[in-house]
């Protein structure tokens, strides 16, 4: 069966400090990765997709970027991190397929200081 | 536009009733799917129910089902029997046929169930 692995689970970091989470997937190959990130009692806004390794879509120009180094590893990154970067971090997975759900880890709840 | 719209920010509901959860939605595709999740207070996102454009029925997934009014462009989420752990946020989200490839879900900005004893 198939897991998704996100860490570290809760992030407390300075303004202006790096970021970075990773996000792992097993049991799968050549997965769509997503992370959204979802800002206390909203919904979930989509930062960034890939369909392959090295393939990187933005959906909101922001001060983070992402990476896909290898096929089910996916890291979310900042240089310097902001306040308005806190929130809960989801990375996704799914197969390709109209009706196939994303299957989500279980977050990371970030707050910059 | 905001491609979903979730009016309610909370609803309660005394367990055992039934509760419906609003969702309309906004597309110009002919083929897309809409997906229902629940994310209790420990943040994790479950996966409950789907409904595609093209299916005739409504969706069901035992105490879940999906009453979808296609002409109308709602998808509203229907629990019966409510438990106490069905309190939760619930998120509706819609996926483009256009973006079947890529796999990415649009969400609504959820609803916050309260199930009362």
């Amino acid at each position: 069966s198939q897991t998704i692995h996100q860490w570290p689970a809760t992030l407390v970091q300075p303004v202006g400090s790096p970021l970075s989470l990773e996000c792992t997937v097993e049991g799968t190959s050549n997965p769509n990765l997503y992370w959204y990130r979802q800002a206390a009692g909203r919904g979930l806004q989509l930062l960034f997709y890939s369909v392959g390794i090295g393939q990187i879509s933005s959906e909101v120009p922001q001060n983070l970027s992402a990476s896909r180094p290898q096929d089910r590893q996916f890291i979310l990154s900042s240089k310097k991190l902001l306040l308005s970067d806190s929130g809960f971090y989801l990375c996704a997975w799914t197969r390709r397929g109209l009706n196939l759900p994303l299957h989500f880890g279980n977050g990371t709840r970030l707050t910059v200081t | 536009a905001q491609k979903i719209t979730q009016t309610q920010p909370g609803m309660f509901v005394q367990e055992k009733e039934a509760v419906t959860l609003d969702c309309t939605y906004d597309t110009s595709d002919q083929s897309y799917g809409l997906f229902w999740y629940k994310q209790p207070s420990s943040g994790e996102m479950i996966f409950l129910i789907y409904q595609g454009s093209y299916d005739e029925q409504n969706a069901t997934e035992g105490r879940y089902s999906l009453n979808f009014q296609k002409a109308r462009k709602s998808a509203n989420l229907v629990i019966s029997a409510s438990q106490l752990g069905d309190s939760a946020m619930y998120f509706c989200a819609m996926r483009e046929g256009q973006d079947t490839s890529y796999g990415k879900l649009t969400f609504g900005q959820g609803t916050i169930l309260t199930v009362h004893p």
